[in-house]
């Protein structure tokens, strides 16, 4: 069974560009996950889809951050413009529905200097 | 809102020690209980779980037993190995909370041969 996949798994760029990040999930997992992990913490919610629809985003901030899952398959996480403290680790993470167990991917690691 | 409290590390051991690391959580209702583990340079992977009190998870020789009159989930090991140097994360799932994965902030184990 193929895992998460997740690119780029790094990026470097400077404040105020935008980047995008992107997830393919495990198939037929309707439950996709995005949480932000700044180093020596816990990974943080920013958004949870159930198929293709926003289930919670109250941790996301709207006014730089923003996600969809097209056709509840792949996501896209985006960030424009990006700020230093966005520096973090990005994972995706999908489970089937109503299990709670989360199978991650290797996250990509943004750098904004 | 739902939340899972870790005691704090590093927690450094000797090859072959007793660990036990602490983990409470605040939750309304009935969560699923969960362990991920973080080996460097790896995304998180699912350890053990438990789904309803009095439950026993186990995996390669951890095990936690959900304690629903304390609002604990421990992880703990009779002999620990190298090879278990890692991030250990307590995690929280909600049904009753729009299904929400909620994670502690993460416990790193080194272990000394």
């Amino acid at each position: 069974e193929a895992g998460v996949a997740q690119s780029p798994r790094y990026k470097i760029i400077e404040k105020r560009q935008s980047v995008a990040f992107w997830c393919n999930p495990i198939s037929g997992h309707a439950t996709l996950y995005w949480y932000q992990q700044i180093l020596g913490q816990g990974p943080k919610l920013l958004i949870q889809f159930q198929n293709n629809g926003v289930v919670d985003d109250s941790q996301l901030p709207k006014d730089r951050f923003s996600a969809e899952r097209l056709k509840g398959v792949d996501s896209t996480l985006k960030i424009q413009p990006a700020k230093l403290e966005d520096s973090a680790v990005y994972l995706c993470a999908s489970s089937p529905t109503g299990t709670g167990e989360a199978f991650f991917g290797q996250g990509t690691r943004l750098t904004v200097v | 809102g739902d939340s899972v409290t870790q005691m704090e590390g590093p927690v450094t051991l000797s090859e072959e020690a007793f660990l036990t690391i602490n983990c409470t959580y605040t939750a309304t209702g009935y969560p699923s209980l969960f362990w991920y583990v973080q080996y460097p340079g790896e995304g998180l992977q699912l350890l053990l779980k438990a789904t309803k009190a009095d439950d026993k998870g186990s995996n390669k020789g951890f095990e936690a037993t959900y304690r629903k009159e304390t609002t604990s989930f421990h992880l703990e090991k009779g002999s620990v190995q190298v090879s278990d140097s890692a991030v250990y994360f307590c995690a929280l799932w909600a049904s009753n909370a729009g299904n929400m994965l909620t994670f502690g902030g993460g416990t790193r184990l080194m272990v000394k041969p």
